[in-house]
C-alpha cells in the first residue's frame, strides 16, 4: 500500500493566522484530492488535483500538487474559528488501486 | 437526495454475536469502500468494490466480510466480533476511481464488549 504521510499531526492557531499542511509520499499519484471532517460527520471533498504543479484556490484555502505528483500541501489564509477539523489528504494510484488515505492533520483555530 | 446510508448509526454488541452493518448508496458508483477511523490511527480501509461482484481486502480485512451483490449495496460483515473491532465506521462510495470523489456515510459506531 502506498502510504501518504501528513504533517504536522496536530495545529493549534490563532483567528487570523496563516497555516501550511503537508502530504507527502515516495510514491507517484495520478491525482490527490483533500478532505475536511468534522466531529461526528464523514469526510467531505474540498478539492482535487491532477496536474502536477497544478495550484487550486477554494476562497481562502490554496491546494498544490508538487512537480512530480508525490506530494501536495494546503495552505490555509487568515485561517477562522469555521476551519477547525480534521483535514485528510487522499490519492488515487492508478484504475485498479483503491484511494490511500493519510492520517490527517488536526488543525484548532482559537478565536 | 444523493447519498449514502449507513446503518445502524450506534451499536453496542457482546463478543461473538454476529452483526451485519449496512451500506447503501443511491448514486449507481461503481466504487464503494469500507474504512474503520480510531484515534491515531487514522482511516484505514477495510474492503473495496470495483464493481458488483468484485471485491478486494484493504489494510485491514481481518475479522470483516463483505459483499457486492448489488451495485447500490455493500454489507460489511462481522462473523464473531471482538473488542478490538470497536470503532467508527464509515462506507464510501464513488462514481469513478482516479478523480472520483468519494461520498462517505454519516457512519456507525460499534462498540463491541
Amino acid at each position: 500500500t502506498q502510504l501518504l504521510e501528513q504533517s504536522p499531526q496536530f495545529l493549534s492557531i490563532q483567528e487570523g493566522e496563516n497555516l501550511t499542511v503537508y502530504c507527502n509520499s515516495s510514491s507517484v499519484f495520478s491525482s490527490l484530492q483533500w478532505y475536511r471532517q468534522e466531529p461526528g460527520e464523514g469526510p467531505v471533498l474540498l478539492v482535487t488535483v491532477v496536474t502536477g504543479g497544478e495550484v487550486k484556490k477554494l476562497k481562502r484555502l490554496t491546494f498544490q500538487f508538487g512537480d512530480a505528483r508525490k506530494d501536495s500541501s494546503l495552505h490555509i489564509t487568515a485561517a477562522q474559528t469555521g476551519d477547525t477539523g480534521l483535514y485528510l489528504c487522499a490519492g488515487w494510484n492508478s484504475g485498479n488501486t483503491p484511494l490511500v488515505f493519510g492520517k490527517g492533520t488536526r488543525l484548532s483555530v482559537i478565536a | 437526495e444523493a447519498q449514502v446510508t449507513q446503518n445502524p448509526r450506534y451499536l453496542i454488541t457482546v463478543t461473538g454475536k454476529k452483526l451485519t452493518v449496512t451500506c447503501s448508496q443511491n448514486m449507481n458508483h461503481e466504487y464503494m469502500s469500507w474504512y474503520r477511523q480510531d484515534p491515531g490511527l487514522g482511516l484505514r480501509q477495510i474492503y473495496y468494490s470495483m464493481n458488483v461482484e468484485v471485491t478486494d481486502k484493504g489494510d485491514v480485512p481481518e475479522g470483516y466480510k463483505v459483499s457486492r451483490k448489488e451495485k447500490r449495496n455493500f454489507p460489511l460483515i462481522l462473523e464473531s466480533p471482538s473488542p478490538n473491532q470497536t470503532s467508527l465506521y464509515f462506507c464510501a462510495s464513488s462514481l469513478q476511481v482516479l478523480t472520483g470523489e468519494l461520498f462517505f456515510g454519516e457512519g456507525s459506531r460499534l462498540t463491541v464488549l
